[in-house]
């Protein structure tokens, strides 16, 4: 199985800040990354798919990029909507096993 | 526009059986796999179990192994999760999802409680 190793855990971030969050795969995965967020009581929203791809509707403050196995979650300017967790899904092959989670919380 | 609805779940006493269902549209359902994840309370996604779509081949985790049975049915469109055996530990929201290919669809959940 191929192991989503995210970081970090959690995250204590101001409103306006730039954020990165990593993921890192055990192996390639060419470039099928997903990147979802999550609020409580919530289903996970999808923001991009395939690495760098923004979903439709979804601020073009978030974005995300790929080196080899290392894919990245970038919110350019944080705004109090962001704040909830933020999880790294790969679709490359079964189990599209997830990354563990990001808290992304206000400072 | 795609949509996954899945239906299902409820309380039930552990040991006790449950089946889950989940209906797919607007995108060719025996072309894709389809998958379950769940989320216990204040915890993270777990990927549960996937099936293939027209070569089918069936995925289970560790968790879930010789206990939950996955099938579809593409005649009509939907997937379905069979949990025998439950414990507590199988409380969750399930989520149905098409997980592959370039972009993933996921439905809404449903609360599966394992309690006596």
């Amino acid at each position: 199985d191929i192991q989503m190793t995210q970081s970090p855990s959690s995250l204590s971030a101001s409103v306006g800040d730039r954020v990165t969050i990593t993921c890192r795969a055990s192996q390639s995965i060419s470039t099928y990354l997903n990147w979802y967020q999550q609020k409580p009581g919530k289903a996970p929203k999808l923001l991009i798919y395939t690495a760098s791809s923004l979903e439709s509707g979804v601020p073009s403050r978030f974005s995300g990029s790929e080196t080899g196995t290392d894919f990245t979650l970038t919110i350019s300017s944080l705004q109090p909507e962001d704040f909830a967790t933020y999880y790294c899904q790969q679709s490359y092959s079964t189990p599209q096993t997830f990354g563990q989670g990001t808290k992304l919380e206000i400072k | 526009e795609v949509q996954v609805l899945e239906s299902g779940g409820g309380l039930v006493q552990p040991g006790g059986s449950l089946r889950l269902s989940c209906a797919a549209s607007g995108f060719t359902f025996s072309s894709f796999a389809m998958s379950w994840v769940r989320q216990a309370p204040g915890k993270g996604l777990e990927w549960v179990s996937a099936i293939g779509g027209a070569y089918v081949g069936t995925y289970y985790a560790d968790s879930v192994k010789g206990r939950f049975t996955i099938s579809r049915d593409n005649s009509k469109n939907t997937v379905y999760l069979q949990m025998n055996s439950l414990r507590a530990e199988d409380t969750a929201i399930y989520y149905c999802a098409k997980l592959g290919g370039l972009r993933p669809y996921w439905g809404q959940g449903t609360l599966v409680t394992v309690s006596s």
